[in-house]
């Protein structure tokens, strides 16, 4: 089983601070996602990420995968209280054997922006 | 486009009692999976269906859990007995997944999940 590491666990930060969440893996990903979660719902996609090196820009979020596929980050600028939510990371599989697109997460880092 | 149904929302059972949770995935999506969430922490797969056949049930606990997606289409996941530590969010998500094996998109859609206490 692959397995994805996030830290940090837990971010608390006043408004208007910058943060980098990250997440890591000794395996290699075909391609590697960003959720936001918010209380009583469902994880969100946000971003998908497929090839080494790419960066993604999403508004203040700006997401980078690392070149050998292994790890990622999200960089938060200027945070803002509706931000707050967890954050989740997610490694897809492709196809190949019986991977069949199996898409395993990260524990999540649980971001708090404080007014 | 309907999002991924689930129902109930909420469940209140107690151990060694039966529950049964419902999902209906977006048209067209091939795969569909079923999550357990443990508060603040990130979902854990329990069973990946692609169309009506099981691809990786590796981590369902399959004395008590059972699941079936007899026509490819929704979903029923089932608890018998439920333990005090299945007490969690279950969550169903569903991929399109179509393609070749280099283009497969994995990215999942998410249902709200039900929130399953075990007293």
């Amino acid at each position: 089983t692959q397995l994805l590491e996030q830290s940090p666990q837990f971010l608390s930060i006043q408004e208007g601070e910058n943060l980098t969440v990250y997440c890591n893996s000794s395996s290699v990903f075909s391609s590697l996602q960003w959720y936001r979660q918010e209380p009583g719902e469902g994880p969100v996609l946000l971003v998908t990420v497929v090839t080494g090196g790419e960066v993604k820009k999403l508004k203040r979020l700006t997401f980078q995968f690392g070149d050998a596929r292994k790890d990622s980050s999200l960089h938060i600028t200027a945070a803002q209280p509706g931000d707050t939510g967890l954050y989740l990371c997610a490694g897809g599989e492709n196809a190949g054997g019986t991977s069949y697109g199996k898409l395993t997460f990260g524990q999540g880092t649980i971001l708090t922006v404080h007014p | 486009e309907a999002g991924v149904a689930q129902s109930p929302r909420y469940k209140i059972i107690e151990k060694r009692q039966s529950v049964a949770f419902w999902c209906n995935p977006i048209s067209g999506h091939a795969t569909l999976y079923w999550y357990q969430q443990i508060l603040g922490q990130g979902p854990k797969l329990l069973i990946q269906f692609q169309n009506n056949g099981v691809v990786d049930d590796s981590q369902l606990p399959k004395d008590r859990f059972s699941a079936e997606r007899l026509k490819g289409v929704d979903s029923t996941l089932k608890i018998q007995p439920a333990k005090l530590e299945d007490s969690a969010v279950y969550l169903c998500a569903s991929s399109r997944n179509r393609g070749t094996a280099k283009t497969w998109n994995t990215e999942a859609f998410f249902g709200q999940g039900t929130r399953l206490t075990v007293v």
